[in-house]
């Protein structure tokens, strides 16, 4: 099972850019890389997602590096808004595999003015 | 297009009792999920149906099982309540159940077990 760690906060202030690391050092070949926000009481809401190298999309963009064990999640120029926890899961859902799919514990990014 | 919803929202049981949970994917999503979330932790995975079929299953005790209809709406049911079952109960839908497919998340059914 690919178990995941990440900081468990972080802070930053409005206007900078934050990165997020999450380590995955038994990441299988099946397995994608998706980050998730949550806000309190919401469920999660999905910000990016890759397999390898770089992805990037209106919002965030996402670095992984060639052996997979890692990802950064990058937020450009974060605002009070982006405060919230952040989640990496790895796994892969057509794999059937019981429990294959795990949300690390997640970051909770506190965003200051 | 409305986003994957559940019913109830909010929901007190006690000990001992039953509880059925409900979700509606997002439409012409075929994959439903669900998770539980615990206050001060990440959603930990339960279930996958696909095409009404269970496709995977997390580490829960049997007390927990669901299902999945033709119209794709899931339930989920928890027999034998505890009091550690008291949780937000999130439901996530997909298109597919292919490696990497993105999951939309339900606002979740807050559970109190007294």
């Amino acid at each position: 099972l690919a178990k995941t760690t990440q900081p468990i906060s972080m802070d930053s202030y409005e206007g900078q850019e934050v990165n997020i690391t999450c380590s995955h050092n038994n990441i299988a070949t099946n397995d994608y890389i998706t980050w998730y926000q949550q806000f309190p009481s919401q469920g999660p809401r999905f910000i990016i997602q890759g397999y390898k190298t770089k992805v990037t999309n209106e919002v965030a963009s996402l670095f992984i590096p060639a052996d997979r064990k890692s990802s950064t999640l990058s937020l450009p120029r974060v605002s009070l808004s982006d405060t919230a926890v952040y989640y990496c899961l790895v796994g892969d859902l057509g794999s059937g595999n019981t429990g294959k799919l795990i949300f690390g514990q997640g970051t909770t990014l506190q965003v200051k003015p | 297009d409305a986003g994957v919803t559940q019913s109830p929202t909010h929901l007190i049981k006690t000990r001992g009792q039953h509880v059925t949970l409900r979700c509606s994917p997002i439409s012409g999503h075929k994959s439903v999920s669900w998770y539980q979330q615990v206050l001060g932790q990440g959603p930990q995975f339960i279930f996958q149906y696909y095409e009404k079929e269970e496709r995977g299953r997390g580490n829960f005790p049997d007390r927990f099982s669901a299902r999945q209809f033709p119209n794709y709406s899931s339930e989920l049911n928890v027999n034998a309540l505890l009091l550690g079952d008291s949780a937000l109960y999130l439901c996530a839908s997909s298109y597919a159940r292919d490696r990497g497919a993105e999951q939309y998340f339900g606002p979740g059914t807050r559970l109190t077990v007294t």
